[in-house]
């Protein structure tokens, strides 16, 4: 069964450091979608990417913030320069049709 | 505004049914879903409602939806020992964004 994907599944970093979150959607894919749960809180969504180019965003997703879809297979998610609060569970997420949204196992961030 | 409701924890005993509760707030969402979260694991979508529906069940889940008082359930029949995981409840918020509820941690107990 097809699946989506994330590396790396944890990431550390210091402070003011860029990271690349990386993932790979179900191929037939055409919706694709990031989401971030900070320890103990709720999952938020953060961006929505379909037709090369962002759908919607939420306020979190702010300027140091960007997505990207490099080839016909990746969507990254690149912090530009990390702060404390980033650190959480990113998740990738894809669907063909807008309604079922299929999640990657996620990538834990911890901004030192 | 959007904003899903759980109850934070469910224990259960092995063979009985779970029932896991949802209130959500967005009148307009079109579709309402049950993810299931294992340990270290991430998200995996267990069964969705559209909104004109009230009832759905694949296998041993059905999901239950009362619009009118934004209420969304999810029973689980015969609840064994893999049932054990957080379950999140979602609604969609218009085409493309999900809102979570802040998830059920259900426990099976022999």
């Amino acid at each position: 069964e097809p699946e989506v994907t994330q590396t790396p599944s944890h990431q550390v970093t210091q402070m003011g450091q860029e990271v690349i979150l990386r993932c790979v959607p179900i191929s037939n894919h055409l919706y694709f979608y990031w989401y971030r749960q900070i320890l103990g809180q709720k999952v938020e969504f953060l961006v929505s990417f379909y037709n090369n180019e962002i759908s919607e965003k939420s306020e979190i997703f702010d300027d140091q913030f960007s997505v990207e879809r490099p080839d016909g297979s990746n969507f990254t998610l690149k912090i530009r320069s990390t702060k404390l609060e980033d650190s959480a569970m990113y998740f990738c997420a894809s669907s063909g049709q807008a309604e079922t949204q299929y999640f990657g196992p996620g990538t834990r961030l911890l901004v030192l | 505004g959007e904003d899903v409701e759980q109850s934070l924890f469910l224990s259960v005993r092995e063979g009985d049914s779970s029932v896991i509760n949802c209130t959500y707030t967005d009148s307009s969402s079109t579709y309402l879903y049950w993810y299931k979260q294992e340990p270290g694991a991430g998200l995996q979508l267990l069964t969705y409602i559209f909104s004109n529906m009230d009832m759905k069940q694949d296998q041993r889940l059905t999901v239950l939806l009362n619009k009118k008082d934004k209420h969304l359930s999810l029973r689980i029949a015969d609840t064994q020992t893999g049932d054990s995981a957080i379950y999140f409840c979602a609604e969609s918020i218009g085409d493309y964004k999900l809102s979570f509820g802040a998830g059920t941690t259900v426990t099976v107990r022999a």
